[in-house]
């Protein structure tokens, strides 16, 4: 079993609606949590970054954080065509920085 | 807005041929993370580097697998032979210190093994 779990989608949704995406993973100890988007032939760039539990919020991003049930989500408001890309979630258990990617969720964004 | 430079962008080698992507980090950045990503999976990581040290090299199939660091700036990273199961996306990464924060990955170096 991976440590990451992420649902490879595609995810598809019309312009305007809220994106919801997530990951569980089995490590308890993980404190830090990110999501990456990665566009078609591109490298991942990174679009949250969340310590230990709680909420972030970054114009249409949120990502939360639930540690006891290890659960993470992004949720993208507003959602539109630009938005169309794998979405990846990573995570790592120490400052050394390596770390655990998901699968990635791919999203489609219909105009 | 500074970038990580991979170089090539694209490459098409025959199996038991060597191959070598190089990779010249952001201006600064101590920390230099090789990862391979399998299409439809996410990144792994082969190699961390702090300078032109090696910090964490286990998931590296050393042989056939080699990579260094010198003078703690640009990265080659190689592969001899070149098998089928090496076709990937081949991504650097470069961060200014040794925490998670601040990763920045080049656009990649695409290898297909055939």
């Amino acid at each position: 079993q991976k440590e990451v779990e992420q649902d490879p989608g595609p995810l598809s949704v019309p312009e305007g609606a809220i994106v919801s995406l997530n990951c569980t993973y089995s490590n308890s100890a993980f404190q830090y949590f990110m999501w990456y988007r990665q566009y078609s032939r591109k490298g991942p760039e990174l679009l949250m970054y969340t310590y230990s539990s709680g909420n972030k919020e970054d114009g249409r991003f949120t990502a939360q954080v639930d540690k006891s049930s290890k659960y993470i989500s992004l949720f993208i408001r507003d959602s539109q065509p630009s938005d169309s890309a794998t979405y990846l979630c990573a995570m790592t258990t120490d400052s050394w920085g390596k770390l655990q990617f998901g699968a990635g969720t791919q999203v489609v964004v219909t105009p | 807005e500074a970038e990580v430079a991979q170089s090539p962008r694209y490459k098409i080698t025959e199996k038991s041929q060597a191959v070598a992507f190089w990779c010249d980090p952001i201006s600064g950045h101590a920390t230099l993370y090789w990862y391979r990503q399998i299409l439809g999976q996410g990144p792994e990581l082969l190699v961390q580097f702090q300078d032109e040290s090696v910090v964490d090299d286990s998931q590296l199939p050393k042989d056939r697998f080699s990579a260094e660091r010198l003078k703690g700036v640009d990265s080659t990273l190689k592969i001899q032979p070149a098998e089928l199961g090496d076709s990937a996306m081949y991504l650097c990464a470069s961060s200014p210190g040794t925490g998670a924060y601040g990763y920045t990955f080049g656009s990649g170096t695409r290898l297909t093994v055939v």
